[in-house]
């Protein structure tokens, strides 16, 4: 169980408008710890997508957008794309009696319709 | 161009050790941690912690402390992970990244495929 609650799978048609959920609790998001998202194309290494809860890094299109929220944070997709469907990913970091240590959530794959 | 490049992949006996590395380009080596992440096949992302390689800094995730072992050689700006004895249960794809300023990972090695098998 990871620390960072995603939903397995989400899907959609091409055109359509998606978003994937990133919950967490006071010891991680609510914290004050940035979210960050990722993209992992099949068979490829994890690539940024957004940095700071909202940032696009150079080279990300702008269809990619994200929002960060109390505990939560969610990662919006407009207009996509076949070549959209990936495994996604958001990172916060977690506070524990260890210290503060990096934390993934657990996925989501994206199907395009 | 910032780069980070991974060994290749690896087959491995139980009990046996492993040192795999991660080389990194076009930025100053010694100034960002590097992270290691597993992927079990067909698994999420797990943080196994990071590594300063200019003042051998080390946090490991609770869940990899006493597993594993980082380190760096700053002479060739690469870093390292290594086990002393395998398992069975070490069979992952391995990847390194650059801790940026913003606390995320980017960029990513291409990913080290370690096979741990009798």
């Amino acid at each position: 169980q990871s620390v960072l609650t995603q939903p397995p799978s989400v899907s959609g048609a091409p055109g359509q408008r998606v978003t994937i959920s990133c919950t967490g609790s006071s010891s991680n998001i609510g914290a004050g710890y940035d979210v960050h998202w990722y993209q992992q194309l099949p068979g490829t290494a994890p690539k940024l997508l957004i940095h700071g809860n909202s940032n696009r890094p150079s080279g990300v299109p702008d269809r990619f957008s994200a929002s960060k929220s109390g505990t939560s944070a969610s990662l919006a997709i407009t207009g996509l794309q076949a070549e959209d469907e990936a495994d996604y990913y958001c990172q916060s970091y977690d506070s524990s009696l260890s210290g503060s240590n990096a934390v993934f959530g657990g996925g989501t794959k994206l199907t395009v319709l | 161009e910032v780069q980070l490049v991974q060994s290749g992949a690896e087959v491995k006996k139980p009990g046996e050790s492993l040192k795999i590395s991660c080389k990194g380009s076009g930025y100053s080596f010694t100034n960002y941690w590097i992270g290691w992440v597993r992927q079990v096949p067909g698994k999420g992302l797990e943080w196994m912690g990071v590594f300063y390689p200019g003042d051998s800094d080390t946090r490991y995730s609770p869940s990899f402390q006493g597993q594993v072992t980082f380190s760096a050689d700053k002479s060739i700006s690469t870093a390292f992970l290594q086990w002393s004895s395998l398992k069975a249960s070490d069979t992952a794809m391995y990847y390194c990244a650059r801790q940026a300023l913003s606390s995320s990972f980017d960029p990513w090695g291409q990913g080290t495929l370690v096979t741990v098998s009798s």
